[in-house]
């Protein structure tokens, strides 16, 4: 298996647009989780889906923010409209469900908006 | 709600020495499950050893091994033969059964590898 998949890597826009972060999970896993890292707040659960349904979103800050998760294989993180204290490194991971097991992690998008 | 404390922003090490980091916990849990993950400047997160809080065994993984007192409620990484490619961000994580099913992250320890 490749891993989650993150894409972009990067993402630079400006304040007001639109932005949509994705993310492919690993085949098998039920949960997906999308966590934000900024310098001041550390890692922050923004949502988590269990069998593409999701479960707890409370971490998502504001209606600007927005996740799917239309199958098992694919699951968007979209801001809208986008503001500079969004910028921060937007991470999905994956996991079977066992805690045993912990989270796999993507390679994470930076996000910049200016 | 479960708190993980790591309370050393910044530690370094002489490449080849061996070095702790230092992470609490809090929780009223019995059984859960304990992570450390590296984070490189490439800024994936890798896992790096994880313990389960009902083993009283502790988990090694070849340099790596930790130090977990279930009272103290805590869980401690040693790095022996430290290496440069050892130098990241390392976040302890705690992830328990109950009230909630996902990961609780500490803030974070940045390692500096001296050679």
């Amino acid at each position: 298996d490749a891993g989650v998949i993150q894409s972009p890597r990067h993402e630079v826009t400006e304040m007001g647009q639109e932005v949509t972060l994705r993310c492919k999970p690993i085949s098998g896993h039920d949960y997906l989780f999308w966590y934000r890292q900024t310098m001041m707040r550390g890692l922050e659960l923004l949502i988590y889906f269990n069998n593409n349904v999701p479960i707890d979103d409370s971490g998502m800050p504001e209606d600007r923010f927005s996740a799917k998760m239309p199958n098992a294989s694919f699951s968007t993180l979209k801001i809208q409209p986008s503001e500079p204290r969004d910028s921060a490194v937007y991470f999905c991971a994956s996991s079977p469900g066992l805690q045993h097991y912990g989270y796999t992690f993507g390679s994470g998008t930076r996000l910049t908006v200016v | 709600a479960q708190t993980v404390t790591q309370s050393q922003p910044e530690m370094s090490v002489q490449e080849a020495e061996t070095v702790t980091l230092s992470c609490t916990y809090d929780t009223s849990e019995s059984d859960y499950y304990l992570f450390w993950y590296k984070q490189p400047p490439s800024r994936q997160m890798i896992l790096v050893i994880r313990q389960e809080a009902y083993k009283q065994q502790n988990a090694t993984e070849n340099r790596f091994s930790v130090n977990f007192q279930k009272a103290a409620k805590s869980f401690s990484l040693k790095i022996s033969d430290s290496q440069l490619g050892d130098a990241a961000m390392y976040f302890c994580a705690y992830w328990g059964n109950e009230d909630n099913n996902d990961m609780r992250f500490g803030a974070g320890t940045r390692l500096t590898v001296k050679p």
